[in-house]
């Protein structure tokens, strides 16, 4: 079974927009990944948030956990065409086992 | 470095047939992991290693099997090739050791089994 689950599974915005993925999970984490996967490529990591951090930034991306929710979400600001991808969240319970959720696909619009 | 490479990228295999997937990374990780990744989900871990020697079983393990001779190599064998094991495949390392954060994938091999 999947740990994490993506909102929405595929999210179509004009260049310049900010866009915003959820994740929400079922049981306690120790950390949240979230990857990006380009058509046909493998999945780049993108940002670790921990399980008693609240909020982290990484140049245009911002993530957001809070755990007593079982929630993150991923906020890219003034997207580019080149941002379009598939986006996982990826939680680690224990440190040996991360779990990925099934993605949100990002279109950006020229 | 060349990263975690991954051959071969594309395989067409009858119902039966055993093969081997080859992972392979070059950054001196001790966790390396595989996964397959199905159309509209996400990857699920098929088997994960920690260091040489030692290999475990992830959400979907039957079928496959694994070993971690060295800390470059972590191969991947399929049995006898059932359709259900279509899928693309993905290896991926971790330089935290023991640990599987931040993983580095590789570009993945696109198996078929008819």
């Amino acid at each position: 079974s999947q740990q994490g689950e993506e909102d929405p599974q595929a999210l179509s915005i004009q260049e310049g927009e900010n866009a915003t993925m959820n994740c929400s999970y079922k049981t306690s984490i120790n950390n949240l990944q979230w990857y990006r996967q380009n058509s046909g490529r493998g999945l780049v990591h993108l940002i670790l948030i921990r399980s008693n951090e609240r909020e982290k930034h990484s140049g245009r991306l911002r993530v957001t956990l809070d755990t007593s929710k079982k929630s993150s979400s991923l906020l890219i600001t003034a997207s580019r065409a080149a941002d379009t991808a598939s986006y996982f969240c990826a939680t680690d319970t224990g440190g040996f086992k991360t779990i990925f959720g099934a993605g949100t696909r990002l279109f950006v619009k020229a | 470095n060349a990263g975690v490479t991954q051959t071969p990228k594309f395989q067409v295999l009858k119902t039966g047939q055993s093969m081997t997937l080859q992972c392979a990374q070059d950054m001196n990780h001790e966790y390396m992991s595989w996964y397959r990744q199905d159309p509209g989900m996400g990857l699920r871990l098929i088997h994960y290693s920690v260091g040489a020697g030692i290999t475990d079983q992830g959400e979907v393990p039957n079928g496959y099997n694994v070993s971690r001779s060295t800390t470059e190599d972590f191969p991947l064998r399929l049995l006898s090739a059932a359709p259900s094991q279509t899928s693309v495949y993905f290896c991926a390392s971790s330089p935290y050791s023991g640990r599987s954060e931040t993983q580095y994938f590789g570009p993945g091999t696109r198996l078929l089994v008819l």
